[in-house]
């Protein structure tokens, strides 16, 4: 049974710091990740994705990747009202088949950035 | 705007109704998804279609029927539905269904359903 863990919040963090956001998976095989964004109300909209150890920044969002913890996270920084909205983590196995059984979800954190 | 146009945006419907749910896709995908998203769950995968062909059915109750008559064009046959099956129903597409590309999903505004 595949799992990801993300604390449901919500997460408030003034405006201009910096945003963490913290997911953990249970499947070792585990080759993607993937962060999405969904505003109340709105469809999930892909942000970020990251497939090795390490960081990986684009503009004002990097994320984390710990493969051996198991341990992917967003950060934030310079933090904006407009960024309030829960922010899903997903994970992918890709199986040596080269299949594929699709994204497993967290439920979620919401973040609200307060002005 | 996503590129996928899902209708209705809203529905209700008794448990003996007979309802469908559209979605449209004009990004030149070949897969595409239903997902389910209640509140304080996760979101759960449904069905997958790639090239017209259905590769998962994550368990679903036969009261969800799908249909993929073309890589554009998805939809979800409901029957006889429970109330606890009131969420939100979100369509979504990728490229293709390989590890290298079934990730980066681009998700309609979904449909939001109450059963009475």
């Amino acid at each position: 049974q595949k799992e990801v863990e993300q604390n449901s919040g919500p997460l408030s963090v003034p405006e201009g710091a910096i945003a963490s956001l913290n997911c953990t998976y249970s499947d070792r095989g585990s080759q993607s990740f993937f962060w999405y964004r969904q505003y109340s109300g709105k469809s999930p909209e892909l942000i970020m994705f990251i497939y090795s150890n390490g960081d990986k920044e684009d503009g004002r969002f990097t994320a984390q990747l710990n493969k051996a913890s198991q341990y992917v996270s967003l950060l934030i920084r310079d933090s904006q009202p407009s960024d309030s909205a829960t922010y899903l983590c997903a994970v992918n196995v890709a199986y040596s088949g080269g299949g594929a059984d699709g994204l497993t979800f967290g439920k979620g954190t919401h973040l609200i950035i307060q002005p | 705007e996503t590129g996928v146009t899902q209708t209705p945006r809203h529905l209700v419907m008794g448990m003996t109704n007979k309802k469908s749910l559209k979605c449209e896709q004009h990004l030149g995908h070949n897969a595409m998804y239903w997902y389910k998203q209640s509140a304080k769950k996760p979101l759960e995968l449904m069905f997958v279609y790639n090239f017209k062909e259905q590769t998962e059915n994550n368990s679903v109750p036969s009261r969800f029927s799908p249909e993929c008559p073309n890589s554009s064009h998805l939809f979800l046959h409901l029957h006889t539905l429970q109330p606890e099956d009131s969420a939100l129903y979100l369509c979504a597409s990728s490229q293709d269904f390989t590890p290298a590309t079934n990730e980066k999903l681009f998700f309609g505004s979904g449909t939001q359903l109450s059963v009475l």
